[in-house]
């Protein structure tokens, strides 16, 4: 089946750095999507990996390890704008039309 | 336009009721999805059209759920007889499938819909 696990919820100060993880289990690999959706918004793209390693963007950096099926998203330097929710996604076919596979998002609260 | 545009952007409706959704995708995007998103849980798949492919119904709950996409371009859900657990934010997204496999999607801010 489809699964993909990530933490309910978390919290950190501002100015610190934050890792999040994501488990996934997909029939399919085709890339890892992270996801930033603050609260009665639009979910928003925020990286993209498909080869195992890290990415960076920023003051955000995924990492990928496809033989562990893993996953994190870090942000570093915490701002209060950061707290949102951000969803794990992975396309589980190299038919890119297909749909993804969402995990249930991690809700990161920044305290000041 | 420049963004996925939904409406309306909260639709409050009585038990048994018929509701209708729309989505605007973004111009040229090929590819338009719909997706569920309750309170606290994770996206959850409904519907997907690709140009003039037949679309992937697989998400759909149950057959109270149908969707068309007119022209290539905007799209409806229509939920008849709507119950409460139909209650959730119904988001939909576009992505421009040609744009290669970094492509991620585009979301709307979606349609709040409560069923009372």
């Amino acid at each position: 089946g489809q699964n993909i696990d990530q933490p309910t919820e978390m919290t950190a100060t501002e100015g610190a750095i934050v890792q999040i993880n994501c488990t996934y289990q997909t029939s399919g690999f085709n890339g890892l999507f992270w996801y930033q959706q603050h609260a009665g918004e639009a979910p928003t793209f925020l990286s993209y990996n498909v080869l195992d390693g890290l990415e960076e963007k920023g003051r955000f950096s995924s990492f990928l390890s496809r033989s562990k099926g893993y996953s994190y998203l870090l942000l570093k330097e915490l701002q209060m704008k950061d707290s949102a929710s951000y969803l794990c996604a992975v396309r589980d076919s190299d038919n890119y039309g297909q749909n993804f596979v969402f995990g249930p998002g991690t809700r990161l609260s920044v305290l000041p | 336009g420049a963004g996925v545009s939904q409406s309306p952007s909260n639709k409050v409706t009585e038990k048994g009721k018929d509701v209708e959704l729309r989505c605007d995708p973004i111009s040229g995007h090929t590819a338009l999805y719909w997706y569920r998103q309750s309170l606290g849980q994770g996206l959850e798949f409904l519907i997907y059209f690709q140009g003039n492919s037949a679309p992937d119904k697989s998400g759909l709950p149950s057959d109270r759920f149908s969707a068309e996409r007119t022209g290539g371009s905007v799209s409806t859900l229509t939920i008849q007889r709507t119950q409460q657990e139909d209650s959730a934010v119904y988001l939909c997204a576009s992505s421009l499938v040609e744009g290669g496999p970094s492509s991620g999607y585009t979301f709307g801010s979606g349609t709040r819909l409560t069923v009372v």
